[in-house]
C-alpha cells in the first residue's frame, strides 16, 4: 500500500518555466514532509521540508505548499533551469519524541528542463 | 564534516552468494536507516537501527536479510544466498540523536548508495 502518492511520473518544462509536483497522503499522523532531489547514480539529497503547522515554505526558487485539510502537498520550482533536471521524491514521516522515524516515499517524478 | 559513506559503491554477486553492504553514518549521528531502490521505483524502507539496537525492521524481508549497527564500526546490511530479485540500489541514511534546535538537523541524510547486481 502506497502511503504517499506522487504525480506526475514525468514532467517536461521549458527553461524559465514553473515545475509543479504533487503529493497526497492518508495517514494524518505524518508530521514531517521533505522533498528529495536525486541525480542519476547519486543518493537522494534533501531539498526542502515542511512541518504541518505552516502552509507554505520557500527557499530560493523552491516552494512547498501544504494543505492539511486536503492531505496534499506540492513542490514548486520557479524559473526552472536545465540543472534542475533530476528525479524528485516527496516523502512523509512521523517524529517519535525528538527522533525522525522511517520515511515513506512517493514513487518519484522525473523532471526534464529543456534549454 | 564528511557525509554518509557507503561501500562498496558497486557489488556483483552470483546467485547463492552473500552480499555485505557497509554504511558509516555522519559524525555525531547515532541513527541509521536502510532503504532499497528498484529500477524506476521510489525508495522502500527496510530497517532502522540505533547503536546496537534494531528499532524498526518492518520493511525487511523475513528471510536472508539481516542488519546490525555495532557499538564500534559501520552498520552492515547482509543478504545471504542472493537471488536476481535482490539486484537494486541500497541506500543508507543517518540522522542525529534528535532534539536539535535548528531546522533540518533531525532529518535523514543519504549516502551515495551501493548498487548490487546479482548474476
Amino acid at each position: 500500500q502506497q502511503q504517499v502518492k506522487q504525480s506526475p511520473q514525468s514532467l517536461i518544462v521549458q527553461k524559465g518555466g514553473i515545475s509543479i509536483i504533487n503529493c497526497a497522503y492518508e495517514n494524518t499522523a505524518f508530521d514531517y514532509f521533505p522533498w528529495y532531489q536525486q541525480f542519476p547514480g547519486k543518493g537522494p539529497a534533501l531539498l526542502i521540508a515542511i512541518r504541518p503547522d505552516v502552509s507554505e515554505k520557500k527557499e530560493g526558487r523552491f516552494t512547498i505548499s501544504f494543505n492539511k485539510s486536503a492531505k496534499q502537498f506540492s513542490l514548486h520550482i520557479m524559473d526552472s533551469q536545465p540543472g534542475d533536471s533530476a528525479t524528485y521524491f516527496c516523502a512523509a514521516s512521523i517524529f517519535r519524541g525528538s527522533t525522525l522515524g522511517r520515511l515513506y516515499f512517493g514513487r518519484g517524478t522525473q523532471l526534464t528542463v529543456w534549454p | 564534516n564528511a557525509g554518509v559513506m557507503q561501500n562498496p559503491r558497486h557489488l556483483v554477486r552470483r546467485r547463492g552468494q552473500e552480499a555485505r553492504l557497509r554504511c558509516s553514518p555522519m559524525k555525531g549521528h547515532s541513527h541509521v536507516y536502510w532503504y532499497r531502490q528498484l529500477p524506476e521505483e521510489g525508495l522502500k524502507f527496510m530497517v532502522y537501527l540505533q547503536k546496537e539496537n534494531i528499532i524498526d525492521e518492518s520493511g525487511m524481508p523475513k528471510e536472508r536479510f539481516s542488519a546490525e549497527f555495532p557499538k564500534e564500526g559501520p552498520s552492515i546490511l547482509r543478504i545471504q544466498q542472493v537471488v536476481r530479485g535482490d539486484s537494486a540500489a541500497y541506500f543508507c541514511a543517518s540522522s542525529p540523536p534528535g532534539g536539535r534546535k535548528r531546522e533540518y538537523e533531525d532529518t535523514q541524510y543519504f549516502g551515495p548508495g551501493t548498487r548490487l547486481t546479482v548474476l
